[in-house]
Order: structure tokens, then C-alpha cells, then sequence
């Protein structure tokens, strides 16, 4: 069974950068057919997907955060990641990481628990 | 970019009840690429639907996606307690993007 846990500084700073690890275990990022993505969660808003990387190190980006979001992969850990700079209030989120099928049928599952990133000073 | 409405944004209903949920998308969606989540309070969205209609594994089949083009339904037959959460329809077209969600709380 997949399964993926989100990890990295809970309180960021504002003009500082935000950096996560999602790490995936019951599933090999390096020869899984899935990409892997962030998704975020405002306090008490919907959801905003960030974008995705595969295993070979394509991406792909929400173009209202691409200027500012960057997402790699690390498959000797099994882990992706991801970093936005720059940061105001705006981006206190809970952030998720998720497994993206971009095949046949588009989907995000499963998602892992989530963590809270306050940017604050 | 394909804009995602869904309606109501609040339903009220009783455990056991009926629920029906809207989603409506500003252009036409591949039915291919319409899913459907459940986020209970604390948790993280659960996939329900994927491909506007096939359940994703371990979904129980009072659980139902349907629709096409513009217009898509999620229908929970008999609420259970734990289906008391917020639900989001999500499209994907050249990224994904979410509905706003429903909220379905207990009358």
C-alpha cells in the first residue's frame, strides 16, 4: 500500500523560501508509471494544485506559481520535493503531497497527511 | 482555464438520507479527467471518483459519479456518518484545477 508523508519547517518567514519533502514508501518513484505532485489548502479555503515531477526529473507547474515554485525528485531517497520562494501570508497553507496518474483517467490518490506552513515573522 | 462551480455549497440532510451534489464546469471536460474527493475535518481529500464514474478501490458503491460535457453529479445513496465532510469535484485540463466544494453537514 502507497503511502506518503509530507515533512519540513512548520514557520517560514515572508521573502523566505518554503521547502518540503514528501516521502513515498510501498511504491519506487524510479520505475512507478505515476508522477508526483503538491497540492495546497488555505486555512479554511479549497484546494490549489502546485504541480508535479516524474521520476526522470520532467515537471509541470500551476502557471500562477511557476515563476516561484520548483519541484525535484530524489530517487536514491524515494522522495520528492518542493520549494516556494519568496513567500508572503498568502502562501500559509496546509501543503500535499500526492500520487498524479496522468494516463488514461487523471487522478490524485492517495494524498498524504498534510502539513501546516505558517508564513510569519 | 476550465473554471469548476459546485452547487449547493452547504447541504443539510440526516444520515440515511440522499445526497446530491453538483458540479459544472465553465467548457466541456473530458469525463476522463473528472474526479471526485471526500475531506473529512483534520483529514486529507480521499479519493471517491475518478473518470466522473468508476469508484476508486476500496470505495463503497453507495458512492456514485455520473454526467458528462459540462455538467457532472456525485450521489452518495445512504449517508453514513463518516460521509459528513467536503467534497470537491476536480477537472484536469492542460493542470488539474478543484470545485470550491460542498459541504454536507448534518440536519
Amino acid at each position: 500500500q502507497v503511502q506518503l508523508q509530507e515533512s519540513g519547517p512548520g514557520l517560514v518567514k515572508p521573502s523566505e523560501t518554503l521547502s518540503l519533502t514528501c516521502t513515498v514508501s510501498g511504491d519506487s518513484i524510479s520505475i512507478s508509471p505515476y508522477y508526483w505532485g503538491w497540492i495546497r489548502q488555505p486555512p479554511g479555503k479549497g484546494l490549489e494544485w502546485i504541480g508535479s515531477v516524474y521520476y526522470s526529473g520532467w515537471t509541470s507547474y500551476n502557471s500562477s506559481l511557476k515563476s516561484r515554485v520548483t519541484i525535484s525528485v530524489d530517487t536514491s531517497k524515494n522522495q520528492f520535493s518542493l520549494k516556494v520562494s519568496s513567500v508572503t501570508a498568502a502562501d500559509t497553507a496546509v501543503y500535499y503531497c500526492a500520487r498524479v496518474s496522468y494516463g488514461a483517467k487523471r487522478w490524485l490518490d492517495p494524498w498524504g497527511q498534510g502539513t501546516l506552513v505558517t508564513v510569519s515573522s | 482555464e476550465i473554471v469548476l462551480t459546485q452547487s449547493p455549497g452547504t447541504l443539510s440532510l440526516s444520515p440515511g438520507e440522499r445526497a446530491t451534489l453538483s458540479c459544472r464546469a465553465s467548457q466541456s471536460v473530458s469525463t476522463s479527467y473528472l474526479a471526485w474527493y471526500r475531506q473529512r475535518p483534520g483529514q486529507a481529500p480521499r479519493l471517491l471518483i475518478y473518470g466522473a464514474s468508476s469508484r476508486a478501490s476500496g470505495i463503497p458503491d453507495r458512492f456514485s459519479g455520473s454526467g458528462s460535457g459540462t455538467d457532472f453529479t456525485l450521489t452518495i445513496s445512504r449517508l453514513e456518518p463518516e460521509d459528513f465532510a467536503v467534497y470537491y469535484c476536480q477537472q484536469y485540463g492542460s493542470s488539474f484545477t478543484f470545485g470550491p466544494g460542498t459541504k454536507v453537514d448534518i440536519k
